[in-house]
């Protein structure tokens, strides 16, 4: 049982290139999420999708759009990546809401 | 008033001894509070969760107390273990909302 799949695990991209980040859970859930971590800031959310079919914003959402492609998968595309995106990122997902978040082990994205 | 304040940032403690992580927040919306695990490379992990409607929730080691009026949850983890050293994270999440806030989080270490 793999439960939150991401990838790539790490990734260097230039300022002004595109990238998407892929996610897939095998646990049926409903709700998934996209949260980036950096050094003393904890996790903070960008974008959730509370069920397949709707995308809401979260905390940090500028410079980022995500897809809902179906249950399984939701992913998280930098359009023109900045310095500033430098991250760990990582997917999660629910049930619903409060319940436990299952998060996968992240994509390292360095942007030079 | 949708922060998340976690303390300490640092901790040191010795084998068999007891660690304790104190969060504090200011809306009283939130309805569900997660305490999550995170080791070095790898995605946090759910250890323990409450509901304000309980003062108390144990599961092995780990307990979450929880004062309502005071705002402010905590966690125990008692018989240390040098395996528990990792970085802990406290989360609030209004009902029904999608929206974890997080701690900014507290590094354990404990000393064989």
């Amino acid at each position: 049982n793999a439960g939150v799949t991401q990838t790539p695990k790490f990734q260097v991209l230039k300022t002004g290139q595109s990238m998407t980040l892929q996610c897939a859970q095998d646990m049926n859930h409903n709700s998934m999420y996209w949260y980036r971590q950096d050094p003393g800031m904890g996790l903070r959310l960008i974008y959730y999708s509370a069920s397949e079919g709707t995308t809401d914003k979260g905390e940090v959402p500028n410079g980022y759009n995500v897809s809902r492609l179906n249950k399984r998968e939701f992913s998280l595309r930098l359009e023109s990546a900045a310095p500033s995106q430098t991250s760990v990122y990582f997917c999660a997902s629910s049930s619903t809401a409060n319940q436990p978040q299952h998060f996968g082990d992240g994509t390292r994205l360095s942007i030079l | 008033q949708q922060q998340v304040k976690q303390s300490p940032q640092s901790l040191i403690v010795q084998k068999g001894g007891i660690s304790i992580i104190n969060c504090a927040y200011e809306n009283t919306a939130f309805d569900y509070f997660p305490w999550y695990q995170q080791f070095p490379g790898k995605g946090p992990a759910l250890l323990i969760a409450i509901r304000p409607d309980v003062s108390e929730k144990k599961e092995g080691r780990f307990t979450i107390s929880f004062n309502k009026s005071a705002k402010q949850f905590s966690l125990h983890i008692m018989d240390s273990q040098p395996g528990d050293s990792a970085t802990y994270f406290c989360a609030a999440e209004g009902a029904g909302t999608y929206k974890y806030i997080f701690g900014t989080g507290t590094r354990l270490k404990v000393l064989a």
